[in-house]
């Protein structure tokens, strides 16, 4: 069966400090990943998304970076976090192709830029 | 268009009440419409899905209703349960296409003992 595995689960960070966020599939190959980050209170908004090693489209212009240096690790990074990076982070897996529906999440990592 | 129109935001209902969720959409492409409920501080979990060649699926207390001509699909929780208070997302997507799943706003269901 397939997993996800996020972490940390909670993070806190002081402004201008650097970011990275690490999630890691098993009991798949060739997975899309997906970063959501969600506010308090909000919906899901899709950050970055991967169809293979190296390939990452961003949706949202922002301070945040995505990287997938193998095929099931997705990375969330920030060179330097802004106040307003504070969030619930969430990173995901779907299978591509004509199986392309769900996404399955991971735990999420619960960010607070101080 | 890739938006999904979910409401409402926040829902109180007795426990044993129904509780009831609308989502629309406008892409007439979208052929895959799931459901996902978050318990707080979690991650969102696949709870039950539905595609357009049906107006109905149940799955226990679980239904979802779809109307194909209205762009309108619904998630229904017969006798609800305080157990069932979470956050709840209507999304959709195009199976073979579109790599991503496009999610509505979310509905915070509450359930009252």
């Amino acid at each position: 069966s397939q997993t996800i595995h996020q972490w940390p689960a909670t993070l806190v960070q002081p402004v201008g400090s650097p970011l990275s966020l690490e999630c890691t599939v098993e009991g798949t190959s060739n997975p899309n990943l997906y970063w959501y980050r969600q506010a308090a209170g909000r919906g899901l908004q899709l950050l970055f998304y991967s169809v293979g090693i190296g390939q990452i489209s961003s949706e949202v212009p922002q301070n945040l970076s995505a990287s997938r240096p193998q095929d099931r690790q997705f990375i969330l990074s920030s060179k330097k976090l802004l106040l307003s990076d504070s969030g619930f982070y969430l990173c995901a897996w779907g299978r591509g192709g004509w199986m392309n529906t769900e996404a399955f999440f991971g735990q999420g990592t619960r960010l607070t830029v101080v | 268009q890739q938006q999904v129109k979910q409401s409402p935001q926040s829902l109180i209902v007795q426990k044993g009440g129904i509780s009831i969720i609308n989502c629309a959409y406008e892409n007439t492409a979208f052929d895959y419409f799931p459901w996902y409920q978050q318990f707080p501080g979690k991650g969102p979990a696949l709870l039950i899905a539905i595609r357009p060649d049906v107006s109905e699926k149940k799955e226990g207390r679980f239904t979802i209703s779809f109307n194909k001509s209205a762009k309108q699909f619904s998630l229904h929780i017969m006798d609800s349960q305080p157990g069932d208070s979470a956050t709840y997302f209507c999304a959709a997507s195009i199976q073979g296409g579109s790599e991503k799943l496009v999610f509505g706003k979310g509905t915070k269901l509450t359930v009252n003992p």
